[in-house]
């Protein structure tokens, strides 16, 4: 079963509005990672974070995670056109290896 | 350098045929997962390998379907006496964990898109 479950399931906004995207999930992990998914450029890694930190920031991107509450949240911040995709987080556990769980992902789309 | 590449892109098959697909993971990347994705859904985990070390075959959905890793390299999904349901893109990604457990960003290929007739 999916670790990861993400909300909303779909986000429509107005170029240079900021995205906010959130992910629960159930166990504890090893650290929890985003990716983005666009028919140009397939699936693509867009920021980690790990266990022990609790906000990463990456150009327009900004991470939290709280793992008391298991989840996590993605800022895309002064939205454009070419963020309209859809985002997945996913979770590295913490025991049984490096198997990572996705969740079902929110479908972004920016209107120009 | 060079990504994870998946061949072939695009598979028809008939219900019942076998088929076999293939990830060329990054040079030096250590770790190689398999996904599933069906039409407008999130990813399925089917299998990791890792290293030496004995894959992680528990998101397998079937005894139909197996995968080998050679060498520590490329990788075979082979899917047995093939199902309409078995239709979907299969991702492969490759991935710089070290045995340590630190666990990194995964590089995903462009995907076998499977239909089964």
């Amino acid at each position: 079963s999916q670790q990861g479950e993400e909300d909303p399931q779909a986000l429509s906004i107005q170029e240079g509005e900021n995205a906010t995207m959130n992910c629960s999930y159930k166990t504890s992990i090893n650290n929890l990672q985003w990716y983005r998914q666009n028919s140009g450029r397939g699936l693509v890694h867009l920021i980690l974070i790990r266990s022990n930190e609790r906000e990463k920031h990456s150009g327009r991107l900004r991470v939290t995670l709280d793992t008391s509450k298991k989840s996590s949240s993605l800022l895309i911040t002064a939205s454009r056109a070419a963020d309209t995709a859809s985002y997945f987080c996913a979770t590295a556990g913490n025991t049984g290896g490096f198997k990572t769980i996705f969740g079902a992902g929110t479908r972004l789309f920016v209107k120009a | 350098g060079a990504g994870v590449s998946q061949s072939p892109s695009n598979k028809v098959t008939e219900k019942g045929k076998d088929v076999e697909l293939r990830c060329d993971p990054i040079s030096g990347h250590t770790a190689l997962y398999w996904y599933r994705q069906s039409l407008g859904q999130g990813l399925e985990f089917l299998i990791y390998f890792q290293g030496n070390s004995a894959p992680d075959k528990s998101g397998l959905p079937s005894d139909r379907f197996s995968a080998e890793r050679t060498g520590g390299s490329v990788s075979t999904l082979t899917i047995q006496r093939t199902q309409q349901e078995d239709s979907a893109v299969y991702l492969c990604a490759s991935s710089l964990n070290l045995d340590s457990g630190r666990i990194y960003e995964q590089y995903f290929g462009p995907g076998t898109r499977l239909t089964v007739t």
